[in-house]
């Protein structure tokens, strides 16, 4: 079975500070991705990353950013946290297009309250 | 217009009958259909995948594609109150090359009643 896992399930932090969620899948995934969720917004792609090193920005990247120094592991940034990125943040990856059909397989997610 | 679209609901169904879900999507070189389940406060959960026209079976699953048409659907049959959760429509379209980028609709809701 694919395993994604995120750091944490709740986080709280305060206004300004920088935040890092960690997201780590063991299918030796080329694609991973983070979005967030928020009611009535439905799923929101904030970046992705196709190979190590490699990142493109999804549909809202302001605010963020991301590492992929391996593989397996793909990091959320927020660099000043503000309280409109109050979200539940979710972390998916899948395997190369090419390869297979591109099924996403999703972490547990991170509920990040910012106050 | 919206890349990928679902009705948002409450789709409201008996138990044992039988749920209609429906998706609908613009891009007519997509290439890969997808529905997921999201219980309230968790993570989507993959539940099928279809990649050619007709239909396509898992247990109490059908997931239904129409490409000419460009609407994808999912039947759930005999409903049980388990089931009561949203359904997030996905779709790859054909330009996405191997980058794996899926486009999500907003999700139905479905209640199964007692």
């Amino acid at each position: 079975d694919v395993k994604v896992t995120q750091s944490s399930r709740y986080l709280v932090k305060r206004t300004g500070e920088k935040v890092f969620l960690e997201c780590v899948q063991d299918m030796d995934h080329e694609n991973m991705f983070w979005y967030r969720q928020d009611p009535g917004l439905g799923l929101r792609l904030i970046y992705f990353s196709y190979d190590v090193k490699m990142k493109e920005k999804g549909d809202i990247p302001e605010g963020y950013s991301v590492s992929r120094e391996k593989k397996e592991r793909f990091s959320l940034i927020l660099e000043s946290a503000s309280t409109n990125q109050t979200s539940m943040y979710l972390c998916a990856s899948s395997p190369p297009g090419l390869a297979g059909y591109n099924e996403q397989f999703f972490g547990p997610g991170t509920r990040l309250t910012v106050l | 217009q919206k890349e990928v679209e679902q009705n948002s609901g409450p789709l409201s169904v008996p138990e044992g009958a039988i749920a209609s879900l429906n998706c609908t999507y613009s891009d007519r070189v997509s290439q890969s259909f997808f529905w997921y389940r999201q219980y309230s406060g968790k993570s989507p959960e993959l539940i099928m995948s279809i990649y050619s026209n007709g239909d396509k079976e898992d247990g109490r699953f059908t997931a239904q594609l129409n490409k000419a048409s460009q609407y994808v659907s999912l039947l759930i049959r005999d409903s049980q109150p388990s089931d009561s959760a949203t359904y997030l429509c996905a779709v790859r379209g054909g330009f996405s090359s191997n980058t794996g980028k899926l486009i999500f609709g907003q999700g139905t809701t479905l209640q199964v009643k007692p």
